[in-house]
C-alpha cells in the first residue's frame, strides 16, 4: 500500500483565500484524522471519522474549519477564509480496528503533510 | 483530564543510550505508543506496549511501562545520528482517540 496521501505538500496563501487540502486513508482502514501541528501548540486533533462519518470535531477551531469524507477513499479538509494564524502543518492519519498487526493495537498511520501558509 | 507530558529536549553523543520519559494520566489505557517523526515527514510507530505489559524489547528499543506511577520510558541503544527526530509518547484512552504528548526532540552529537 502507498501509505496516506496527501495533497498538495505546500500551500501557500494569501489571507481571506479559501484553502482546501486532500488526504486518502489507507485502502481498509475506516478511521480517518485530521491534526494540526504547530510549535506553539503542538499536535492537535481537530477532527476524526469512523466510516465516513464524522464523530468528534471539538477540536475543530471555528466555524471556518470544515471537513468532509464523501467516501471511504477521500477526505477534505477546507478553510474559508484562511487567516495568517492557521499557518501550520496539517497531518491526515488512517487507522484500522484491527490494527497492522490484526491484534486491535489502533495505531494510527500519518500522512506526510501539507504545510499551510497563510500571508 | 487525559494528558500526555515529556520533556522537550534531549541531547546525547552518537553511541551512547538515550532515554526518553513519559507521563500519562489516564490510569484506563490500554496501549501507549511511541512514534518517531524525521524532519518534513509525519509521524511513524516506532513501538507500543499493551498495558498489562512492564516491558517491550525491539532491537535497539526497549519500552518499560510502570503503571503504579503511569511512566513510560523508550530507551535507545546505541544511539545513531540517524536516530535524531521527534519522539511522541502517545496513550490510546479508547473511542478511537489517541492522546499525544508534546515530543521529546532527540539531537544526537557525532
Amino acid at each position: 500500500d502507498a501509505g496516506v496521501i496527501q495533497s498538495p505538500r505546500h500551500e501557500v496563501t494569501e489571507m481571506g483565500q479559501e484553502v482546501t487540502l486532500r488526504c486518502k486513508p489507507i485502502s481498509g482502514h475506516d478511521y480517518l484524522f485530521w491534526y494540526r501541528q504547530t510549535m506553539m501548540r503542538g499536535l492537535e486533533l481537530l477532527i476524526y471519522f469512523n466510516n465516513n462519518v464524522p464523530i468528534d470535531d471539538s477540536g475543530m477551531p471555528e466555524d471556518r474549519f470544515s471537513a468532509k469524507m464523501p467516501n471511504a477513499s477521500f477526505s477534505t479538509l477546507k478553510i474559508q477564509p484562511s487567516e495568517p494564524r492557521d499557518s501550520a502543518v496539517y497531518f491526515c492519519a488512517s487507522s484500522s480496528a484491527l490494527g497492522s498487526r490484526g491484534g486491535g493495537s489502533y495505531e494510527q498511520y500519518f500522512g506526510p503533510g501539507t504545510r499551510l501558509t497563510v500571508t | 483530564g487525559e494528558d500526555v507530558e515529556q520533556s522537550l529536549f534531549l541531547s546525547v553523543r552518537e553511541g551512547d543510550s538515550s532515554v526518553i520519559n513519559c507521563t500519562y494520566t489516564d490510569s484506563s489505557s490500554t496501549y501507549l505508543y511511541w512514534y518517531k517523526q524525521e524532519p518534513g515527514a509525519g509521524l511513524q510507530l516506532l513501538t507500543y506496549i499493551f498495558s498489562n505489559m512492564d516491558m517491550k524489547q525491539d532491537q535497539r528499543l526497549t519500552v518499560l511501562l510502570n503503571k503504579k506511577d503511569k511512566h513510560l520510558s523508550l530507551r535507545i541503544a546505541d544511539t545513531q545520528t540517524g536516530d535524531s527526530a521527534i519522539y511522541f509518547c502517545a496513550e490510546y484512552t479508547g473511542g478511537f482517540k489517541t492522546i499525544f504528548g508534546a515530543g521529546t526532540r532527540l539531537f544526537v552529537k557525532a
